[in-house]
């Protein structure tokens, strides 16, 4: 069974300020995956970032960027120069690999305030 | 490209009174998910098709939830009779049909029992 733990309810932070959330997972598979999904106050989770346990290397897009740890089983969350359009709740998922199962968090809500 | 269409986006009833909630997937994909998400809570899977098929309805609770995809597209999921606790949000979501990929969210229907 996989977990995953957002240990940051939630967050504050004025706009253009940098955030970083926190993911920690517990996994017994030797090959998994880890998702973000952001659900704004509308709803819908939308798809962040795919990552498979294989790839270590730290990602950007844009505003957005991923630490990736797998000494320390984290996969954490940076936005770059918030903006109050970020503001939402945010998961982190991890899933074994050859599965369809998503094991979500609690996720984490970040206000960011103009 | 149109995304994951949910309807009603919001319900209201009174306990022991039927409810159903409509989902129409993207275009294409054929594995459709139902999750149920509680106040402060992330997604619970119910059940996964793989077109028309019910390949994964373990936490579906089956005395009073059920559902159908009869054309391996659209799906129905139905409450009878509601209880209070069923208050949440019910999300489809759809993906392709390989494991590990990304799914696509809709906008959720909220429903309240009263």
């Amino acid at each position: 069974a996989q977990k995953v733990t957002q240990a940051q309810t939630e967050i504050s932070v004025v706009e253009k300020e940098d955030v970083t959330l926190d993911c920690v997972y517990e996994t017994r598979d030797t090959t998994y995956y880890l998702f973000w999904y952001k659900q704004p106050p509308s709803g819908e989770l939308v798809f962040l970032i795919r990552r498979n346990s294989f790839d270590e290397q730290n990602e950007i897009s844009g505003r957005y960027s991923w630490n990736f740890q797998k000494s320390t089983s984290s996969f954490n969350f940076t936005i770059t120069a918030s903006q109050v359009v970020d503001s939402a709740v945010y998961f982190c998922a991890p899933q074994r690999a050859g599965s369809y199962q998503l094991t979500f968090g609690k996720g984490t809500k970040l206000s960011v305030i103009p | 490209e149109a995304g994951v269409v949910q309807s009603p986006r919001y319900k209201i009833i009174e306990k022991k009174q039927p409810v159903a909630f409509w989902c129409n997937p993207i275009s294409g994909h054929n594995t459709l998910y139902w999750y149920l998400q509680n106040l402060g809570q992330g997604p619970e899977l119910l059940i996964r098709y793989e077109n028309e098929e019910a390949v994964d309805d373990s936490q579906l609770p089956k005395d009073r939830f059920s559902a159908e995809r009869l054309k391996g597209v659209d799906s129905t999921l139905k409450i009878q009779p509601a209880e209070l606790g069923d208050s949440a949000v019910y999300l489809c979501a759809s993906s392709l049909g390989d494991t590990n990929n990304e799914q696509f969210f809709g906008p959720g229907t909220r429903l309240t029992v009263l």
